[in-house]
């Protein structure tokens, strides 16, 4: 099984339409994060989170938010989806304090119509 | 603003070449590097991780840094068409940044059979 799994791993909705992306993970890291990748764009951060009461916005924060449900859970919503957020998903993980690496889940492909 | 560079490619070499990928970072006091590879429509996959001046090697990959000239390569020996992927630069940020891995946009390398 994945360390990091995100679910769905395909979407596709309607403008307008609020839409919620899951992420667990076993790694037991406390520190979880949210990219999408568009391409030419690379990954860019939307949100991070340190720990369940410690969330924080990345640089491309607007149109989303996020719920930090427990240590191993860190979902991310669109309100009201708009074309533009059509793109690839990336939950990540990362050791606390540490200098290692972000850990990446699988993905999801969002569309929206 | 922190910044990763990377050629973007795509960079074309036969099966059995030395691939050579490039990176520069302009925070001058990171500590930590990374290369991910990414199939097309995949998620990121840490192949490498350097945080001393030197090389590193791990298989057929060897991660090369230079602090003082801001640079960091990676090079792959041997390169097989499964070799084929895009390559992301990853550095860690410094101070109250050092939770944040800023990513090039990537390398796309094509090795041909």
């Amino acid at each position: 099984d994945a360390d990091v799994t995100q679910t769905p791993r395909n979407r596709i909705t309607k403008t307008g339409k609020r839409i919620m992306l899951e992420c667990s993970q076993t790694k037991g890291h406390d520190r979880m994060y949210w990219y999408r990748q568009d391409p030419g764009l690379g990954l860019r951060l939307i949100y991070y989170s340190f720990d369940v009461k410690d969330i924080n916005k990345g640089e491309i924060s607007d149109g989303y938010s996020v719920s930090r449900q427990a240590q191993a859970k860190f979902s991310l919503s669109l309100e009201s989806a708009i074309p533009n957020q059509t793109a690839l998903y990336f939950c990540a993980t990362s050791a606390t304090g540490g200098w290692g690496p972000q850990h990446f889940g699988d993905g999801t492909r969002l569309s929206i119509l | 603003q922190k910044e990763v560079e990377q050629n973007s490619g795509p960079l074309s070499v036969p099966e059995g070449a030395i691939a050579s990928l490039n990176c520069t970072y302009s925070d001058r006091v990171s500590q930590s590097f990374f290369w991910y590879r990414q199939y097309s429509g995949k998620s990121p996959e840490l192949i490498m991780s350097i945080y001393s001046n030197g090389d590193k090697e791990d298989g057929r990959f060897t991660a090369q840094l230079n602090k003082a000239s801001q640079y960091v390569s990676l090079l792959i020996r041997d390169s097989q068409p499964s070799d084929s992927a895009t390559y992301l630069c990853a550095v860690r940020g410094s101070g109250g940044s050092n939770y944040k891995l800023t990513f090039g946009k990537g390398t796309l390398l094509t090795v041909n059979p």
